[in-house]
């Protein structure tokens, strides 16, 4: 079975400043997807970024870029020019890309993310 | 495009009773996803629907159901509430061969 691990259950960061949130995971698998969601306040679900693993190169959607590192099962979200609106409970997701796995995400135990101004 | 819908957001039932949350996914997606949230578990999946089928079923009791009909809504059902299963139950939608899912608002549920 697959786990997904967040070793940083809080990250602060002033505003305007970088900051890099750490997601670990564990997998027998070859071909597989890792995303960061962003849970609010609002608990509302939001998808900030994802990863197909048989792509190199790393994925990046405006200020936000992972660094993803197959062979050390790593996938980090680096946030630039952090903004308040930034603030929210961070989540490492993995999904199988095949075998019966349909439709299940395995999460992290997720990073709350402090925008300081 | 209208996102996800899942409808009540909010519930509050007694211990014992039944409970059907339900959940429209973005138009032209055909698989849903539940998962329940709690501050001890995280998130956790329960199952995943396609073409009115389950296809997957996460490590959940007897108690938590589910279907889906012919217009991809998707409706869970739990039995017998207990205290435990006071959560935020989360829907997510997909496309066909898309692998992302969107999330509902969720529903969140109170079991006294």
């Amino acid at each position: 079975a697959q786990t997904v691990t967040q070793s940083q259950p809080e990250m602060s960061v002033q505003e305007a400043e970088t900051v890099t949130l750490s997601c670990t995971y564990d997998t027998s698998e070859s071909d597989y997807y890792l995303f960061w969601y962003k849970q609010p306040p609002s608990r509302q679900m939001i998808l900030v970024i994802r990863q197909e693993a048989y792509k190199q190169q790393n994925a990046t959607e405006n200020r936000f870029s992972v660094n993803f590192q197959k062979a050390a099962k790593s996938f980090s979200l680096k946030i630039s020019d952090s903004q308040l609106g930034d603030a929210a409970m961070y989540f490492c997701a993995y999904r199988s890309a095949g075998g019966t796995s349909y439709g299940k995400l395995t999460f992290g135990q997720g990073t709350i993310l402090t925008v300081h101004p | 495009k209208a996102g996800v819908t899942q409808t009540p957001r909010y519930l509050i039932k007694t211990r014992g009773q039944q409970v059907t949350l339900s959940c429209s996914p973005i138009s032209g997606h055909r698989s849903v996803s539940w998962y329940q949230q709690t501050p001890g578990q995280g998130l956790q999946f329960l199952f995943e629907y396609f073409s009115e089928t389950q296809r997957n079923k996460g490590n959940f009791p007897g108690r938590f159901s589910g279907r889906q009909f012919s217009n991809s809504r998707s409706e869970m059902n739990v039995s017998t509430l207990e205290l435990g299963d006071s959560a935020l139950y989360l829907c997510a939608s997909s496309f066909l061969v898309e692998k992302t899912q969107y999330f509902g608002p969720g529903t969140r549920l109170l079991v006294l």
